[in-house]
């Protein structure tokens, strides 16, 4: 069984641009959440998708925004990149939005210079 | 509120137990978990407990929860080599179907010596 798949695994960005991450669950898994990681906050819920719809949200400026597709795929944006956005972002799927069950993808790391 | 908080650094020989801590203030969590992220990789639930158990064995890990201090601790015996990496704290809120957030603490780096 596949494990959870973020892609690309690497980035670099310049500040201003605007960045587009991908995340493919377990199959059958239909929640997926985000997370950001940095030395300095740690780590930090961006949003959860579950069934196409967002059902929850961190404390994330608009600037980061998701979706969800029909095949339970995922996606985050963040544009107008900021010097700041510089991060690990990790996605975890679940069936049904149990944390107890997540698993978590290795990562995309978004260098913005 | 939530806040999550653990020591940063724990440094074991092979073979000792190795005893990570973690402190978390909001009372209405309902799960409390144990992470481990090696170099390069995503996080690995390592194991979890629900907030009216004491304590949970899995093999090398114990977790002992004692709720009126809001105090977390995760027990590895025998610590060995591959057991070097940043292990995180993290609770959530909520119950069955639901969702909440994990808040995560900022880890932990357990180094293993031989």
């Amino acid at each position: 069984k596949a494990g959870v798949t973020q892609t690309p695994r690497y980035l670099i960005k310049t500040r201003g641009q605007q960045v587009t991450l991908s995340c493919s669950p377990i199959s059958g898994h239909r929640s997926v959440s985000w997370y950001q990681q940095t030395p300095g906050q740690g780590l930090q819920f961006l949003f959860e998708y579950f069934s196409e719809t967002q059902r929850n949200k961190g404390n994330f400026p608009g600037r980061f925004s998701g979706r969800q597709f029909s095949n339970s795929r995922s996606e985050m944006n963040v544009s107008t990149l900021e010097l700041g956005d510089s991060a690990l972002y990790l996605c975890a799927s679940s069936m049904q939005g149990k944390n107890t069950e997540a698993f978590f993808g290795q990562g995309t790391r978004l260098t913005v210079v | 509120g939530e806040d999550v908080e653990q020591s940063l650094f724990l440094s074991v020989r092979e073979g000792d137990s190795s005893v990570i801590n973690c402190t978390y203030t909001d009372s209405s969590s309902t799960y409390l978990y144990w992470y481990k992220q090696e170099p390069g990789a995503g996080l690995q639930l390592l194991t979890y407990i629900f907030s009216n158990m004491d304590m949970k064995q899995d093999q090398r890990l114990t977790v002992l929860l004692n709720k009126k201090d809001k105090h977390l601790s995760l027990r590895i015996a025998d610590t060995q080599t591959g057991d070097s990496a940043i292990y995180f704290c993290a609770e959530s809120i909520g119950s069955g179907g639901s969702n909440y957030k994990l808040t995560f603490g900022k880890g932990t780096l357990l180094t293993v010596n031989p």
